[in-house]
């Protein structure tokens, strides 16, 4: 079983400031995605990373996958009440995912 | 891209009782995938359903407590049987096309 740990699983921070999630697994993964999910809705993708150290950036957003595949990161720059949610990274490996357990952030005003 | 519809969004069912869980896709997948998400945790895959033939089941996941239909390559639907305060949870359909798409989910509460 191919297991994912984010951490930290709970975050609270002030409007501005940054912030970093990881993702973490001692397996490899075709791809690796993140997601975004609002109270009351499903998960809703962010992006996907394929190759190992690949970068991504999606306007305040970046995303890092770790060189062997194992590993991610999600970086907010100052961070807006709006990124206020719930983040899954999940792994992708013969057309499945495995999630990781998400990291809540809260951003006060 | 692919856009799911899921019914009901929400429902609140007494405890014994079972609950058919609808998901629609606006395009033909082959695999349709059925998670639960328990208040403030992750996603927990419960089935993958084909199109044809009996879904598979993740460990800790019976047919008999979650039957599952495939009628044809754009519908599916989760049932949730004798339920139990303990299904409590959000219930949601997902396809696999080069991503993963999710519905919004069905929110149920068992009382």
């Amino acid at each position: 079983t191919q297991l994912l740990e984010q951490s930290p699983q709970f975050l609270s921070i002030q409007e501005g400031e940054n912030l970093t999630v990881y993702c973490n697994s001692s397996s490899v993964f075709s791809s690796l995605q993140w997601y975004r999910q609002e109270p009351g809705e499903g998960p809703v993708l962010l992006v996907t990373v394929v190759t190992g150290g690949e970068v991504k950036k999606l306007k305040r957003l970046t995303f890092q996958f770790g060189d062997a595949r194992k590993d991610s990161s999600l970086h907010i720059t100052a961070a807006q009440t709006g990124d206020t949610g719930l983040y899954l990274c999940a792994g992708a490996w013969a057309g499945k995912s495995t999630f990781g357990d998400g990291t809540t952030l809260t951003v006060k005003p | 891209s692919a856009v799911i519809s899921q019914k009901p969004s929400r429902d609140i069912c007494q405890r014994g009782t079972s609950l058919t869980i609808q998901c629609q896709v606006d395009s033909q997948v082959t695999m349709m995938f059925w998670y639960r998400q328990q208040p403030g945790q992750s996603l927990t895959l419960i089935a993958t359903a084909n199109q044809g033939s009996e879904a598979t089941y993740e460990s800790g996941f019976v047919i008999d407590k979650f039957p599952i239909s495939r009628p044809n390559l754009t519908f599916s639907t989760l049932t949730v049987s004798n339920m139990s305060p303990e299904d409590s949870s959000i219930y949601l359909c997902s396809v696999f096309q080069e991503t993963q798409y999710f519905g919004p989910g069905t929110r149920l509460l068992v009382l």
